[in-house]
């Protein structure tokens, strides 16, 4: 059981607009603490997706972004690519547990 | 370029012992704090351990306090994962990872992981 809630799929179809939720409580997310997004891709490292709720690392396409409200943030992606069908995590910081905390993981499947 | 390489990963019996590593390079390995992460087969991701720049801070999830060590060797831009006691339950992928804070143009009150190895295997079975 993950500390951060996460939808387990989401899917979309190429060109369309997918969100994928990120939930926490008081210790975490409604804390204040920072929302950061990551794209697990097969047989890949990590990749940083989203660092501090809204920001976007060079390189990461336009079509990723992240936002934040009380004990919730959400990944964006607009105009949905075949490439973009991986696993996405969010990660936070929990101080009850003095320690970095991530999401279950959502599967995209773009249809 | 900026890059994270893990080794030491294999199959190990319960009760057994491993010694994982992970070598930098591209960056100045002494200025950052650095962590583990593991990704068990089906599972999510979990933040393992992390080791401040000096190495004189150091913090651990609870399932592998006291079974667990990190370290480093600023020298050779080298980070460590000593694992005692392994449980079948430790069974992952075990990712390193670099901690940051800050970037050029904004701070975060908590780190984000940038960049990330491609991880090694560790299957603790019988």
């Amino acid at each position: 059981q993950s500390v951060l809630t996460q939808p387990p799929s989401v899917s979309g179809a190429p060109g369309q607009r997918v969100t994928i939720s990120c939930t926490g409580s008081s210790s975490n997310i409604g804390a204040g603490y920072d929302v950061h997004w990551y794209q697990l891709l097969p047989g890949t490292a990590p990749k940083l997706l989203i660092y501090a709720n809204t920001n976007r690392p060079s390189g990461v396409p336009d079509r990723f972004s992240g936002s934040k409200s009380g004990t919730s943030a959400s990944l964006a992606i607009t105009g949905l690519q075949a490439e973009d069908e991986a696993d996405y995590y969010c990660q936070s910081y929990d101080s009850s547990l003095s320690g970095s905390v991530f999401g279950g993981g959502t599967k995209l499947t773009v249809l | 370029e900026v890059q994270l390489v893990e080794s030491g990963g294999g199959l190990v019996q319960p009760g057994g012992s491993l010694r994982l590593s992970c070598a930098a390079s591209g960056f100045t390995f002494s200025s950052y704090w650095m962590s583990w992460v593991r990704q068990a087969p089906g599972k999510g991701l979990e933040w393992v351990a992390n080791i401040k720049q000096d190495g004189s801070e150091k913090y651990y999830v609870d399932s592998v306090k006291g079974r667990f060590t990190i370290s480093r060797d600023n020298a050779k831009n080298s980070l460590y994962l000593q694992m005692n006691s392994l449980r079948v339950e430790d069974t992952a992928v075990y990712y390193c990872a670099r901690q940051i804070s800050c970037s050029s143009t904004s701070c975060s009150n908590n780190n984000w992981f940038d960049p990330w190895g491609q991880g090694t295997l560790v299957t603790v079975s019988s």
